[in-house]
């Protein structure tokens, strides 16, 4: 079965501090890979979302991830965070159009 | 356009009641979802429907149950609710667009059960 393993539970930062989160997925073969955010009281929003190609994929709001296959990684990175990036960010991998396993999360706090 | 609603978003139940939720969207989606969310876990899984008139179990399908009434709308039962079913319940559609898919969420319901 697949996983997705999210190493960081709960990171907290300045504003204008850089920003990685790491994901790591199981599963060798032809995966496509996620990130979802969700703000306080709010549902999951895709962030962005890699499927083949250029392994740097850019995101709305700045974010962007690099797929390192050898790595089985997927991290997440922004340069310069804002208090409104505050959010649990999940990182997710499917092999199918149907399943999709989520990793456990990580909490960002941003202080301003 | 809504993308995908969810009744009720809080509700209380004592142990051993049964309650229905209620999840619809208007995307025209084929495939639909049930997930929940519990603190360190991430989202699991529960129920899933490719397609009008087909469910399968995901993860964590014990003590639910399904029915896609039609292509927009997708229900979980809880037809005897125990404590350990507290939790915060995500229902999401998707469909293929090429090689590309993504899931839409809905707004959540926080379900309690005492």
């Amino acid at each position: 079965a697949q996983s997705v393993s999210q190493h960081n539970h709960h990171v907290i930062l300045s504003e204008a501090a850089s920003l990685e989160l790491g994901c790591n997925y199981s599963y060798g073969g032809t995966v496509n890979l996620f990130w979802y955010v969700q703000y306080p009281g709010q549902h999951l929003q895709l962030l962005l979302k890699y499927f083949s190609g250029d392994p740097l994929v850019k995101g709305i709001k700045g974010f962007e991830a690099e797929f390192i296959k050898s790595k089985f990684s997927f991290n997440l990175r922004k340069p310069s965070v804002q208090w409104s990036d505050t959010a649990e960010y999940f990182c997710a991998s499917s092999q199918s159009y149907q399943k999709v396993t989520f990793g456990t999360g990580t909490k960002l706090q941003v202080i301003p | 356009n809504a993308g995908v609603t969810q009744t009720p978003k809080f509700q209380v139940l004592k142990t051993g009641q049964s309650m229905t939720l209620q999840c619809a969207q208007d995307m025209n989606h084929n495939s639909m979802y049930w997930y929940r969310q519990d603190p360190g876990m991430g989202l699991r899984l529960i129920y899933y429907s490719a397609s009008e008139g087909t469910t399968d179990k995901g993860e964590v399908p014990n003590g639910y149950n399904v029915s896609r009434l039609n292509k927009r709308e997708f229900s979980l039962r809880l037809e005897s609710a125990a404590p350990s079913q507290t939790s915060v319940y995500f229902c999401a559609s998707s469909e293929k667009t090429g090689e590309a898919y993504e899931q839409y969420f809905g707004p959540g319901t926080r379900l309690t059960v005492t």
